[in-house]
């Protein structure tokens, strides 16, 4: 069976700062989608970032960036510039090609320091 | 960008009660939306998925005849919690997909109280 591994619960970093949240998932498929959902106290899902495991590169949506290793079944997303807008809870999640049903990690919820 | 309106976003209601909760794609035709449960300061779990004009899939554990699931048209699926306990009290998220391994767009969630 799939599943998501976010083993940081909690995460701080001051306003301004780059931090690197991290995310490992167990697959025995070769074709799957991950992402990173973002969900500020108003609890909307927010997608951040999408990666699809055949791309080699490592997606990119403006301060947000993820490291995708496929070998080690890693997938962290690093935030730069941290803002103040960026305090939420941010899930990693993944989803079989061939499947639309969304497997979620427990979450990560990120302070950000003034 | 593809909009999933849901409604209504807090109800409160007493024990024995039902609930209906809607689904909307606004502006594009949902092959597929998924219900979600989440608790307080937890991810959110799958309850089901639902295709247009079938029978809904639900996961294991989640009990068919207390979450009822209709599909009945591309734009629209309701979630109905029926004879409601404060057990049932949860954040409920739905979501909606237009085509098959495209992302999934969310609703803004409802909040249920039992009281």
């Amino acid at each position: 069976a799939q599943t998501v591994t976010q083993s940081q619960p909690e995460m701080s970093v001051q306003e301004a700062e780059t931090v690197t949240l991290s995310c490992t998932y167990d697959t025995s498929e070769s074709d799957y989608y991950l992402f990173w959902y973002k969900q500020p106290p108003s609890r909307q899902m927010i997608l951040v970032i999408r990666q699809e495991a055949y791309k080699q590169q490592n997606a990119t949506e403006n301060r947000f960036s993820v490291n995708f290793q496929k070998a080690a079944k890693s997938f962290s997303l690093k935030i730069s510039d941290s803002q103040l807008g960026d305090a939420a809870m941010y899930f990693c999640a993944y989803n079989m090609n061939r499947d639309d049903k969304i497997i979620f990690g427990k979450g990560t919820r990120l302070h950000i320091l003034p | 960008g593809a909009v999933v309106s849901q409604h209504p976003s807090r109800v409160i209601c007493k024990s024995g009660t039902s609930v209906k909760i809607e689904c909307r794609s606004l502006d594009f035709q949902a092959t597929t939306m998924f219900w979600y449960r989440q608790f307080p300061k937890q991810s959110l779990m799958l309850m089901a998925t639902s295709n247009e004009g079938s029978k809904a899939t639900y996961e294991q554990g989640v009990e068919k005849d207390k979450f009822l699931i209709n599909h009945a048209s591309l734009t629209l699926s309701t979630l109905t919690v029926t004879s409601a306990h404060p057990e049932d009290s949860s954040f409920y998220i739905c979501s909606a997909t237009e085509y098959s391994n495209q992302p999934q767009h969310f609703g803004d969630g409802t909040r249920l109280s039992i009281l």
